[in-house]
C-alpha cells in the first residue's frame, strides 16, 4: 500500500530556476492537496483539485501552477524560484473533502 | 477569516502520565469538522482523531480524546498512558464542512521523558 508517494525528497534550487514536485496516490481518492510547511508554522494549503481536469486555488498560490490530468497525478510546478519559496511541501489526497487526509512523506525544497 | 490557535508551542509529559492539548479556533459558521494530526521526526502527517461539529459526543480512539465545546470554539486533545512514541509535534486543523481549505494551528511539541 503506497498511499501517496512525493518525489523527491530533497531539493536544492537556485533562484530563478524552476521545478516540478511530484504527488502521486493509488488510492482512487478524487481530492488532492498541495500544503506548504514553514518553520514554526501550520501547514498552508497551496491549490487543490477535487478531480481530474479540475484545479483551484487555496490560500497561497502565488509562484506555483498545478495540473490535473489524471485522477492518480497532481505535480506542483514552481517557476522562477524565490527564496521565499523555501519550505516543506506536502500532498495529501482524500475521498471526500470532509474527511481526514492522507499525507505523503513531503518534500524539503531549499531556494539558495 | 478561520483561524486555529494552538497556544502551547511546547508540552512536556512523563511516561504513563497523562496530558491535554489545547486548541481554540474562529470561526462564524455551524458546519465544520475538527482534526488532530501527528507529525513525528518523520516528518509524516499522520490523522490522530477526527470530530464533526454537529456531534455533542466528544469522539475517542484508544488512548487519545478530545474535549469539544463548541460555544467557547475549543477542541483540547487529551492522551492518556502516555507513550516514548507518542513525542510528536501535533496540529490542531478545522475545515468548513463544503470547503477544501484546511486550516491548521501552529503546532504544539509533545515531549515525552522516560
Amino acid at each position: 500500500n503506497a498511499g501517496v508517494t512525493q518525489t523527491p525528497k530533497f531539493r536544492i534550487l537556485k533562484i530563478g530556476q524552476s521545478m516540478t514536485l511530484q504527488c502521486t496516490q493509488d488510492m482512487n481518492h478524487n481530492y488532492m492537496y498541495w500544503y506548504r510547511q514553514d518553520p514554526g508554522m501550520g501547514l498552508k494549503l497551496i491549490y487543490y483539485s477535487v478531480g481530474a481536469g479540475i484545479t483551484d486555488k487555496g490560500e497561497v498560490p502565488n509562484g506555483y501552477n498545478v495540473s490535473r490530468s489524471t485522477t492518480e497525478d497532481f505535480p506542483l510546478r514552481l517557476e522562477l524560484a524565490a527564496p521565499s519559496q523555501t519550505s516543506v511541501y506536502f500532498c495529501a489526497s482524500s475521498t471526500r473533502g470532509n474527511y481526514g487526509y492522507t499525507f505523503g512523506s513531503g518534500t524539503r525544497l531549499t531556494v539558495v | 477569516a478561520q483561524t486555529v490557535t494552538q497556544s502551547q508551542p511546547e508540552m512536556s509529559v512523563q511516561e504513563a502520565e497523562t496530558v491535554t492539548l489545547s486548541c481554540t479556533y474562529d470561526t462564524s459558521e455551524s458546519d465544520y469538522y475538527l482534526f488532530w494530526y501527528k507529525q513525528p521526526p518523520s516528518r509524516q502527517m499522520i490523522l490522530v482523531i477526527r470530530q464533526e461539529a454537529y456531534k455533542q459526543q466528544n469522539a475517542t480512539e484508544n488512548r487519545f480524546s478530545v474535549n469539544f465545546q463548541k460555544a467557547a470554539k475549543s477542541f483540547s486533545l487529551k492522551i492518556s498512558d502516555s507513550q516514548l512514541g507518542d513525542a510528536a509535534m501535533y496540529f490542531c486543523a478545522y475545515r468548513l464542512y463544503n470547503n477544501n481549505d484546511m486550516r491548521f494551528g501552529a503546532g504544539t511539541r509533545l515531549t515525552v521523558k522516560p
